[in-house]
């Protein structure tokens, strides 16, 4: 079955600091993507940035990057310089070519000024 | 381009009656997702269409359908509404649907059943 794991149900970090939200999913296909998706208490849900699983290169958006470890399923989201913007809660998600979207339990960060 | 839109943006029901939600994606995407929202359960797929057919389904009752219109704007229906039925329900859509693609969710609609 494939299934995503984010471990951390909530963390905190300072603004400005640096933090790393852990996600691990779990799938016997080759080639599918991953996402990871900001759901700010307004509700509305972003994506905050996507990789391909064929792509090697970590794919960073700004002040967003990822280190993606294929072999050991790993999809970790880096936030630099956090700001005060950034307090959600952050889903990592999962998508085959042939299947639907799944989501991890989510991780709720604060940031604190 | 407008987003994805969703109506209403809220709902009060009571248990028994059944509930019909609205999904309009953006413009020129085919494809709309469904998604079940709860504090309990987090976000749990219900169905997606393309082109009017139901693609993927997840693993709900018979009580929720769906529907997609031939201008992409989707319907879901809830039957014989129970007090779980309570939750924020989202949609998604994108071009084609496939995995490769980034979906736009909207706002949901949160429904809360007495």
């Amino acid at each position: 079955a494939q299934t995503v794991t984010q471990s951390q149900p909530e963390m905190s970090v300072q603004e400005a600091e640096t933090v790393t939200l852990s996600c691990t999913y779990d799938t016997s296909e080759s080639d599918y993507y991953l996402f990871w998706y900001k759901q700010p208490p307004s509700r509305q849900m972003i994506l905050v940035i996507r990789q391909e699983a064929y792509k090697q290169q970590n794919a960073t958006e700004n002040r967003f990057s990822v280190n993606f470890q294929k072999a050991a399923k790993s999809f970790s989201l880096k936030i630099s310089d956090s700001q005060l913007g950034d307090a959600a809660m952050y889903f990592c998600a999962y998508r085959s070519l042939a299947s639907y979207m799944r989501f991890g339990a989510g991780t709720r960060l604060t940031v604190k000024p | 381009k407008a987003g994805v839109t969703q109506t209403p943006r809220y709902l009060i029901k009571t248990r028994g009656q059944q509930v019909t939600l609205s999904c309009s994606p953006i413009s020129g995407h085919r494809s709309v997702s469904w998604y079940q929202q709860t504090p309990g359960q987090g976000l749990q797929f219900l169905f997606e269409y393309f082109s009017e057919t139901q693609r993927n389904k997840g693993n709900f009752p018979g009580r929720f359908s769906g529907r997609q219109f031939s201008n992409s704007r989707s319907e879901m229906n809830v039957s014989t509404l129970e007090l779980g039925d309570s939750a924020l329900y989202l949609c998604a859509s994108s071009t084609f649907g496939t995995g490769a693609e980034t979906q736009y969710f909207g706002p949901g609609t949160r429904l809360l059943v007495l």
